[in-house]
């Protein structure tokens, strides 16, 4: 079983749409979380990261539930721009060194 | 905000040769820089952090003879790939994070290595 893991998609939906993405992590040891995007052959670039009180930035919520070891990431209005892969990214400490653990990815892509 | 290069962008190489991937940290130091590999439609996968003036410390089934990881300075992390064979090629990709735990990685522009 992978450390984080993402439904991989694809989605795909009409501009205009909301859409949620989902991601679960096995370490309760992870300290902190971060939603990034990765456009296609390019290096990912953060969109967000997770507070335990839900942050929200635009169109973008993401909420996190430490019980559950559940991260989500919520995007309303969807622009033709935001398709890209989503990963959801976990960091915790390994033997007091950190590490960045990446999930698979959903892919969305948003249709006119 | 904070900037990491990583050189070369693109490389193709012979099957049986060495290559050297860069990751600089522009404007900060970083004491600890991450190497993935992600191939086609998979996700980033980590190969190993590398400690500045210290040994790198490796994830599970990469081979530390292979991928020889050096990070003489607080702003230069190299990588490199001996013996590459046809099933190394793949998207290397560098990171560096600026402060603590809770603080956003930043990522190099990734090489795309491919042995031939």
């Amino acid at each position: 079983r992978k450390e984080v893991e993402q439904d991989p998609g694809p989605f795909n939906v009409p501009e205009g749409a909301t859409v949620a993405f989902n991601c679960t992590y096995s370490n309760s040891a992870s300290q902190s979380f971060f939603w990034y995007r990765q456009d296609c052959r390019k290096e990912p670039k953060l969109l967000m990261s997770v507070y335990s009180s839900g942050n929200e930035d635009g169109r973008f919520t993401a909420q996190l539930n430490r019980a559950s070891q559940y991260i989500s990431l919520l995007i309303r209005d969807s622009k033709l721009s935001d398709s890209a892969t989503y990963l959801c990214v976990v960091s915790r400490l390994d033997s007091s060194a950190s590490k960045i653990i990446f999930g698979s990815g959903t892919r969305l892509s948003i249709r006119p | 905000g904070a900037v990491v290069s990583q050189h070369p962008s693109r490389v193709i190489c012979k099957s049986g040769t060495s290559v050297k991937i860069e990751c600089r940290s522009l404007d900060f130091q970083a004491t600890t820089m991450f190497w993935y590999r992600q191939f086609p439609k998979q996700s980033l996968m980590l190969m190993a952090t590398s400690n500045e003036g210290s040994k790198a410390t490796y994830e599970q089934g990469v081979e530390k003879d292979k991928f020889l990881i050096n990070h003489a300075s607080l702003t230069l992390s190299t990588l490199t790939v001996t013996s590459a064979h046809p099933e190394d090629s793949s998207f290397y990709i560098c990171s560096a994070r600026v402060g603590p735990m809770n603080t956003e990685a930043f990522f190099g522009q990734g090489t795309r290595l491919t042995v031939v």
